[in-house]
């Protein structure tokens, strides 16, 4: 089944304390992106990967990092977090950032 | 501004009847959109997607494209209590790097 997987699905950490979550596709995707969900807000892009080895920044990425070291795994790393990253978080693949992209379930992460 | 913009709603429409959901763009460079829906707490799936000018009809749902105006439209007929969720509007970046997504509008089907 072609899927992406996110995980943990639900966090609830303090203020600095670092944390990964981790997204895995399995259908062979060389676009990767990860999104934030705010109320009133949409999603919004944080960082994106066209390959391996190839990310860059979107449209809100202060306060996160990635990596994209295999083609199936695109973790995010909030190194210092705070509580205004408190939010819903997607990860998504898809072909390229043309075609459907595909979700995962998303992880509530709240920063107390 | 925001590139993709839609009125929040709610959008409350009887069952059965027409929903009608707008969404204009600000890149004149975007060549591809796509509209999710997303019931609350869940991912966004996809409903359609549209690259040309004109309709695109897939069941209840018709999608409309008016590159010259800027402006994507998703007409649900027959709507029913299940169609009510969040409704996404989305275009890819004139540089085809990035899917830029609106802030969606509120649907809600009465029955």
């Amino acid at each position: 089944e072609a899927q992406v997987t996110q995980n943990p699905r639900y966090l609830i950490t303090v203020t600095g304390k670092k944390l990964t979550v981790t997204c895995s596709q399995n259908m062979n995707h060389e676009y990767m992106s990860w999104y934030r969900q705010d109320p009133g807000l949409g999603l919004r892009q944080i960082y994106y990967s066209m390959n391996v080895e190839v990310t860059d920044k979107g449209d809100v990425p202060e306060g996160y990092k990635v990596s994209r070291k295999e083609k199936r795994n695109f973790p995010l790393i909030l190194e210092s977090p705070s509580p205004n990253q408190t939010s819903l978080y997607f990860c998504a693949s898809s072909w390229d950032s043309g075609n459907t992209i595909y979700f995962g379930e998303g992880s509530w992460l709240t920063v107390v | 501004q925001k590139e993709v913009e839609q009125n929040s709603g709610p959008l409350s429409v009887p069952e059965g009847a027409i929903a009608s959901l707008n969404c204009t763009y600000s890149d004149r460079g975007s060549q591809s959109f796509f509209w999710y829906r997303q019931y609350s707490g869940k991912s966004p799936e996809l409903i359609m997607s549209i690259y040309s000018n004109g309709d695109k009809e897939d069941g209840r749902f018709t999608a409309q494209l008016n590159k010259a105006s800027q402006y994507v439209s998703l007409l649900i007929r027959d709507s029913q209590p299940s169609d009510s969720a969040t409704y996404l509007c989305a275009g890819v970046s004139e540089y085809g790097n990035k899917l830029v997504f609106g802030a969606g509008t509120i649907l809600r089907v009465k029955s």
